[in-house]
């Protein structure tokens, strides 16, 4: 059974990049589509966008502009840079896999990072 | 982008009685790409229903899903105290509706 695993800063400054990696286990990170999604404290979930493993992105039009997504096959794990954060972009950040088929989620435990000077 | 609209936004009932989530499109989709998701205080979402009719692994028969088009069901015949939670429904991997709480009334 996959397991993915969110890492990286808990605490960003406002203005500055967030990185957050996710790592794949118990399978291959190929011939599947990789996401990341974000919850605000207290809110609903927001998709920010998802590659394949050959490196093709689909983003949320509202963080295109700041959002960027790569993977690392080698490696199998799948990154998220997201630039010029505010408080706004305080959320718990989860990583999933999504089914080919049906374009269900298999989801990580989720990292929070806070924005905070 | 499709937008999906979840009604009501808080379903207040008692454990045994039966609930209704609704989870409207702004355009058709296609019924193989919709999922309903649970969610507790603390831990990442749930898959409970994909292909919108599907119940994932382990998910017990008091959830059933239903719909086509711009129009689905998430129904629980008698809730269980373990199912007081957020529901979210989300289509092909990408957008998620706004999530309908069902507390305990």
């Amino acid at each position: 059974q996959v397991h993915l695993q969110e890492s990286g800063p808990g605490l960003v400054k406002p203005s500055e990049t967030l990185s957050l990696t996710c790592t794949v286990s118990g399978g291959s990170i190929s011939n599947y589509y990789w996401s990341w999604i974000r919850q605000p404290p207290g809110k609903g979930l927001e998709w920010i966008g998802y590659i394949y493993y050959s490196g093709s992105t689909n983003y949320n039009p509202s963080l295109k502009s700041r959002a960027t997504i790569s993977v690392d096959t080698s490696k199998n794990q799948f990154s998220l840079k997201l630039s010029s954060v505010t408080a706004a972009d305080t959320a718990v950040y989860y990583c999933a896999r999504v089914d080919p088929n049906s374009g269900s989620y298999d989801w990580g435990q989720g990292t929070l990072v806070t924005v905070s000077s | 982008e499709i937008v999906l609209t979840q009604s009501p936004g808080t379903l207040s009932l008692s454990p045994g009685e039966r609930a209704t989530l609704s989870c409207r499109a702004s355009q058709s989709v296609s019924s193989s790409y919709l999922a309903w998701y649970q969610q507790k205080p603390g831990q990442a979402p749930r898959l409970l229903i994909y292909g919108a009719s599907s119940r994932a692994t382990g998910i017990p028969d008091r959830f059933s899903g239903s719909g086509s088009g711009t129009d689905f069901t998430l129904t629980i015949s008698r809730l269980e105290p373990e199912d007081f939670a957020v529901y979210y429904c989300q289509q092909y991997g990408k957008t998620f509706g706004q999530g309908t709480k069902v507390e305990i009334k």
